[in-house]
């Protein structure tokens, strides 16, 4: 069980589009549809913005989505601001009742 | 609407164990997954296992398979997890999350555990 592949920073100006990506491999993201994404802000609780690869829960603005092609699944943040800066996590089912996460990434708006 | 809390911070020395526990309200405790998921300072979130209340075993990641132990008590409505053998690298802000495979969408407000000698 490895943890996911995420780049360790991305950057943006306001109102620019990001995308994050997470690769994992053919047991974990490769095999379900079940790809989530976090967003951590310094000493918070981590917030679930997108659940079933690209679903966002109530609240959840929807200049956040996101996708998925093969082993990867990708977020994306449109429309920058200031507030989206913070560290974003993926998170995978593994089967088995089993979870990964990805390492994450530190979005910094510009 | 769930609502989970846990206990309060711990400092332990190395070779003890500890137990945080995870008190669910407002919801049906059994029926979905709660996970616990450790950060260390600084670092990511790492998922430690998890178990279904209403069936009882648990499941864990291959790291943490024979020093943790998940537990869930559906008259309580609380979940347990217990870390031994602690080392220092087990120092970590550690977090119970409820949801389904599509995510974890309730989390605690971390439990920071400090394993010093």
């Amino acid at each position: 069980q490895s943890a996911l592949t995420q780049p360790a920073s991305v950057s943006g100006s306001p109102g620019q589009s990001i995308t994050i990506s997470c690769t994992g491999i053919s047991s974990d993201v490769g095999s379900y549809n079940l790809v989530s994404w976090y967003l951590q802000h310094p000493g918070k609780v981590p917030r679930l913005i997108i659940y079933e690869g690209s679903k966002r829960p109530l609240g959840v603005s929807n200049r956040f989505s996101g996708s998925k092609s093969a082993n990867t699944a990708s977020l994306t943040i449109s429309g920058l601001q200031d507030e989206d800066e913070a560290e974003y996590y993926c998170c995978s089912y593994a089967g088995n009742r089993t979870w990964v996460f990805g390492g994450g990434t530190k979005v910094t708006v510009l | 609407q769930v609502q989970l809390v846990q206990s309060g911070a711990e400092v332990k020395k190395p070779g003890s164990s500890v137990k945080v526990s995870c008190k669910s309200s407002g919801g049906t405790f059994s029926r979905y997954t709660i996970s616990w998921v450790r950060q260390a300072p600084g670092q990511g979130l790492e998922w430690m296992g998890g178990v279904i209340p209403v069936l009882g075993s648990a499941n864990y990641a291959q790291k943490f398979q024979g020093r943790v132990t998940i537990i869930a008590d559906d008259s309580t409505n609380i979940a347990y997890m217990e870390v031994s053998s602690l080392r220092s690298e087990d120092t970590a802000v550690y977090y119970c999350a409820s949801g389904s495979p599509d995510g974890f969408d309730v989390w605690g407000q971390g439990t920071m555990v400090i394993v010093s000698a």
